[in-house]
């Protein structure tokens, strides 16, 4: 399977702050994923990055597929107590399979 | 619609044991899969299936056996379950879009 470091494993930061997880392999991804796991919860899919260079927005959120898509990033402006959780990046396999990486656990101070 | 929905939530095993976890969805997706999680490694996928009657191993597949007899359902046996398999369960199917829709999970101990 396709092999996917992310980094950093944990982050605490105060509300109003921003936040940035990155996510990088070894080897070409033809897509990659992202999911966000509330504490307790299962994950819930967030956006599906395909083409090289890609950048998209929802709200808050920007997410980047690097140009050689061998990495990725997930950014969060202004971070609020219901960003919580831990954000995983996948790439996707030809039959729907992910790789998770490890997964960043965000932690937000009031 | 309900979704992607598994049983038991909680379930707890003597080693030896064997038990069927059971997973549904009612979205006619063709795509399923079983992936376990244990603290600080996120989710590894034990089990794969493209369709009925296909099925395939994901990374993590020993001790556990998988089939797919109808589109809407996906259950994982473990044939004999060992403590190293306590862990949560997720349950997952796609379809068109590629979006996976997770269930709420089983958490399963095992002594």
């Amino acid at each position: 399977g396709q092999q996917v470091m992310q980094i950093p494993q944990y982050q605490h930061v105060q509300e109003g702050e921003d936040f940035t997880t990155y996510c990088n392999s070894s080897t070409t991804l033809s897509n990659i994923q992202w999911y966000k796991q509330r504490p307790g919860g299962h994950p819930v899919f967030l956006i599906q990055l395909v083409k090289s260079g890609e950048v998209k927005k929802q709200k808050r959120l920007t997410f980047q597929f690097g140009e050689a898509k061998k990495n990725s990033s997930l950014h969060i402006t202004a971070t609020q107590t219901t960003d919580v959780g831990t954000y995983f990046c996948a790439p996707s396999g030809s039959a729907r399979q992910l790789t998770f990486g490890s997964g960043t656990q965000l932690t937000v101070l009031p | 619609n309900a979704g992607v929905t598994q049983t038991p939530k909680f379930q707890v095993l003597k080693t030896g044991q064997s038990m069927t976890l059971q997973c549904a969805q009612d979205m006619n997706h063709e795509y399923m899969s079983w992936y376990r999680q244990d603290p600080g490694m996120g989710l590894r996928l034990i089990h794969y299936s493209v369709g009925a009657g296909i099925t395939d191993q994901g990374e993590v597949p020993n001790g556990y056996n998988v089939s797919r007899s109808t589109t809407e359902d996906f259950p994982l046996r473990l044939l004999s379950a060992a403590p190293s398999q306590t862990s949560v369960y997720f349950c997952a199917s796609s379809g068109f879009t590629y979006e996976q829709y997770f269930g709420p999970g089983t958490r399963l101990t095992v002594t």
